[in-house]
């Protein structure tokens, strides 16, 4: 099993709608919970981080935590093209190696 | 400007000849790390350090060296490049050894072929 899993896609999303990326992480003890965008060719670009249960909001994104579940996920809403991108979900427990799911490509159609 | 910069960004070469991926931080980090990726297996953490002189493998770290005799430079080693190390390496550094979740700043990338 993954230590961090993620659907790989492709997500579909048409301009406006809600995308919604989920990731799941095998490690109790995961304590930081990162969301990273990446265009193809590019590095890794932070776009949210979250310690604690429940949601954190900014701006179009919206990052969830639910740790009995070990599920966290990002939502996108009015989804741009822009948007178009691999969406990566990392998971610290605290020290000072970082795990990294596979990323979900999500794909906004204009 | 603050980044992370990698060289070189394109490297082709042949099996068994060493070589060097330069890494290096203007930040004045203390945590610098290295990462490759391939397609479907996301980034994988190769080694990192927590500061001067002090380093650590990470998830898979067989072939490779690093060294960290400078704060501000993560030099990454092949001794024996093998056509399975052919993929996307990733530098990245953070300013905090503590183990709180500051954000790690990428290099960007340093696409390397082992034929």
């Amino acid at each position: 099993q993954k230590e961090v899993e993620q659907n790989s896609g492709p997500l579909s999303v048409p301009e406006g709608a809600i995308a919604s990326l989920n990731c799941t992480y095998s490690d109790r003890g995961s304590q930081s919970f990162f969301w990273y965008r990446q265009y193809s060719g590019k590095s890794p670009e932070l776009i949210m981080f979250i310690y604690s249960n429940g949601d954190k909001e900014d701006g179009r994104f919206t990052a969830q935590l639910n740790k009995a579940s070990q599920y966290v996920s990002l939502l996108i809403r009015d989804s741009q093209p822009s948007d178009s991108a691999t969406y990566l979900c990392a998971v610290t427990n605290g020290g000072f190696k970082t795990i990294f799911g596979a990323g979900t490509r999500l794909f906004v159609k204009a | 400007e603050a980044q992370v910069t990698q060289n070189p960004r394109y490297l082709i070469t042949v099996t068994g000849k060493k070589l060097t991926v330069t890494c290096s931080q203007n930040m004045n980090h203390e945590y610098m790390s290295w990462y490759r990726q391939d397609p479907g297996l996301g980034l994988r953490q190769i080694y990192y350090s927590m500061n001067v002189e002090v380093t650590d493998k990470g998830d898979v770290p067989e072939g490779y060296k690093v060294s960290r005799k400078e704060k501000r430079n993560f030099p990454l080693i092949l001794e024996s490049p093998s056509p399975n190390q052919t993929s996307l390496y990733f530098c990245a550094s953070r300013p905090s050894t503590s183990g709180s979740p500051d954000t790690q700043y990428f290099g960007p990338g340093t696409r390397l072929t082992v034929l």
